[in-house]
């Protein structure tokens, strides 16, 4: 079974200058995730989606950050302007129960660097 | 809002000795707990789950977590460690019924002594 694939694998850029990441979650689940990781904390939650609807955008800096799960399969998270905060890894998972019985299946994430 | 902690950055076992990592949890309604480790430069894989029944639960690699709902924690624990068990472990929690939320602790590094 195809695990979660995520793109690219590591990203350089400047401050105020934009960004965007892509996850393939492993076919038939419904749910992804994606995760905000930074240096020394726990990955906190940046936004849920359900089939091609948002469930939890909370965390969400949406003054700068958006995604999008269109046809409910692929995701695309992307970050305009970058920040020098927005240094983390950037981690997208995915599920069959909406999470609830909390197994998650991770990809190796995207290292962003901001400088 | 559910909340998590793990109080140690790092422990540190011998091979072959007893391990246990920490943690703690706040929720309003039943908590489901987890435990996922992460190796270097791969994502986060799931150990274990409490949910409802038995106290200790058993996962991957020979881990177990013991739930204890006085003491409000979820302890990770292994009878014999490896050194290939070192890596980064967090403890989650999702407040069920109120929210599907799954928050992370922010993780400890266990280093397995040769």
């Amino acid at each position: 079974e195809a695990g979660v694939a995520q793109s690219p694998r590591y990203k350089i850029i400047e401050k105020r200058q934009s960004v965007a990441f892509w996850c393939n979650p492993i076919s038939g689940h419904a749910t992804l995730y994606w995760y905000q990781q930074i240096l020394g904390q726990g990955p906190k939650l940046l936004i849920q989606f359900q089939n091609n609807g948002v469930v939890d955008d909370s965390q969400l800096p949406k003054d700068r950050f958006s995604a999008e799960r269109l046809k409910g399969v692929d995701s695309t998270l992307k970050i305009q302007p970058a920040k020098l905060e927005d240094s983390a890894v950037y981690l997208c998972a995915s599920s069959l129960d909406q999470g609830l019985l909390g197994k998650l299946f991770f990809g190796s994430g995207t290292q962003l660097s901001v400088l | 809002a559910q909340s998590v902690a793990q109080p140690e950055d790092q422990v540190n076992v011998a091979e072959g000795n007893p391990l246990t990592v920490k943690c703690t949890y706040s929720v309003s309604g039943n908590p489901y707990l987890f435990w996922y480790v992460q190796y270097p430069n791969r994502g986060l894989q799931f150990l274990l789950k409490y949910i409802t029944g038995d106290n200790l639960v058993k996962g991957s690699y020979g881990f177990e977590a013991e739930f204890n709902k006085s003491q409000t924690s979820f302890h990770l624990k292994k009878p014999s460690a490896l050194v290939s068990d070192s890596a980064l472990y967090f403890c989650a929690v999702r407040d069920d019924p109120r929210d599907d939320k799954i928050i992370f602790g922010k993780g400890t590094r266990l280093h397995i002594l040769p």
